[in-house]
């Protein structure tokens, strides 16, 4: 079993739509999860960061974390086509450290359409 | 302020050709980092550096090397080029304390 599960999609979905994006994960240590966006042809940026259980919300984007399923979530309410990118997803079980500690989900696909 | 600028952007090898692909940051973070990013297989670890002057092996390392002699730089080195290197190319860095990291614009390598 991979550390990180990830489904790579693709998700298409109406502007408009609430989209619910999804991670699972093995690793009862991890405690840091991130959410990236990236866009075609681009690197990757942080959208979310959160650390242990719980909801962050920033804007339109939420960011779930169920410590006891092993399953994090991204939520896009009122998605529109500037949304359309790959979501990743990353966790760490430091609080300190770079991308060695750093375990990153394939990426999710999604396309708003107008 | 830059960020993470990598170059070149696009480059097209022949097999066993070398290059070096180049990295740098103008955020004096510590931590520093080179991805490859193919198909199906999401964002693997080549090699990274904690510092000027150390540097280690992540996930995918072979046929590559790195070295750290300033903490703003971080060249990647493919030394005998295989279509298999074909692939895009991300240099990343962060501070260490916590865990974002910011990524460059990403390399576009083909070897044929």
């Amino acid at each position: 079993q991979k550390e990180v599960e990830q489904d790579p999609g693709p998700l298409s979905v109406p502007e408009g739509a609430i989209v619910s994006l999804n991670c699972t994960y093995s690793n009862s240590a991890f405690q840091y999860f991130m959410w990236y966006r990236q866009y075609s042809r681009k690197g990757p940026e942080l959208l979310m960061y959160t650390y242990s259980s719980g909801n962050k919300e920033d804007g339109r984007f939420t960011a779930q974390v169920d410590k006891s399923s092993k399953y994090i979530s991204l939520f896009i309410r009122d998605s529109q086509p500037s949304d359309s990118a790959t979501y990743l997803c990353a966790m760490s079980a430091a609080s300190q450290g770079g991308s060695e500690k750093l375990v990153f989900g394939k990426g999710t696909k999604l396309t708003v359409n107008p | 302020n830059a960020g993470v600028t990598q170059t070149p952007k696009f480059q097209v090898l022949k097999t066993g050709q070398s290059m070096t692909l180049q990295c740098a940051q103008d955020m004096n973070h510590e931590y520093m980092s080179w991805y490859r990013q193919d198909p199906g297989m999401g964002l693997r670890l080549i090699h990274y550096s904690v510092g000027a002057g150390i540097t280690d092996q992540g996930e995918v390392p072979n046929g590559y090397n790195v070295s750290r002699s300033t903490t703003e730089d971080f060249p990647l080195r493919l030394l005998s080029a295989a279509p298999s290197q074909t692939s895009v190319y991300f240099c990343a860095s962060s501070y260490t304390q916590g865990n974002t990291i910011y990524f460059g614009e990403g390399s576009w390598l083909t070897v044929v």
